[in-house]
């Protein structure tokens, strides 16, 4: 157990509509990254947050945003969902910016998009 | 950019020992990790490497890393049942905010 929490566990959107997930980060971690799994790939890196400011953002189109909190809580949005959006998202926490190399998944959501 | 490679499936008996090998691009790596992940589930951080180490153990895990050729591998002493799962190896570079970049996973299956 990592300590890190998302929510909610398994999500259906129809295209077009809007989602928004939740990561609870491990106990005195303030960086959280997130990351989008496909069926039979590799996690894909989507932004970094470190204090409430992104820190860093993979190949992904403005749609995917996110938002951290003061108590390093974070939200994962995506506007206009896409059936290609259906995957599992992970958000991982690290124990600070420096020590962002220490990345500790949590179990994932999975979204479906019909 | 960054690229890391494995190979799909590895099948081993029970009791036997396991070597996962993964390839990477990234010069500037600066950590290579080594995640399992079983099904339906988040990702476990197994162990890690640091650039200037050749060779990481922690209990049935060995880490060896080649970074003339660019080469991390992964041997678990001992495979057990449990082991079955998908295996990613990964990098991190210091820039653009600390991301991982993983490969697609290496399925491992372990027979009795």
């Amino acid at each position: 157990e990592t300590g890190v929490t998302q929510s909610p566990t398994h999500l259906i959107k129809t295209r077009g509509q809007q989602v928004t997930l939740r990561c609870s980060s491990q106990s005195g971690h303030n960086t959280v990254s997130w990351y989008q799994q496909a069926l039979g790939q590799g996690p894909q890196f989507i932004f970094q947050y470190y204090r409430e400011e992104e820190n860093g953002r993979g190949n992904f189109p403005p749609r995917f945003s996110g938002l951290q909190f003061p108590n390093y809580s974070s939200e994962l949005n995506v506007n206009a969902l896409e059936l290609d959006d259906s995957a599992l998202y992970l958000c991982a926490s690290s124990p600070g910016h420096a020590d962002a190399y220490e990345q500790y998944f949590g179990p994932g959501t999975r979204l479906t998009v019909t | 950019g960054e690229d890391v490679e494995q190979s799909l499936f590895l099948s081993v008996r029970e009791g036997d020992s396991s070597v996962i090998n993964c390839t990477y691009t990234d010069s500037s790596s600066t950590y290579l990790y080594w995640y399992k992940q079983e099904p339906g589930a988040g990702l476990q951080l197994l162990t890690y490497i640091f650039s200037n180490m050749d060779m990481k153990q922690d209990q049935r895990l060995t880490v060896l890393l080649n970074k003339k050729d660019k080469h991390l591998s992964l041997r678990i002493a001992d495979t057990q049942t449990g082991d079955s799962a998908i295996y990613f190896c990964a990098e991190i570079s210091g820039g653009g905010g600390n991301k991982l970049t993983f490969g697609t996973g290496t399925q491992l299956k372990v027979e009795l």
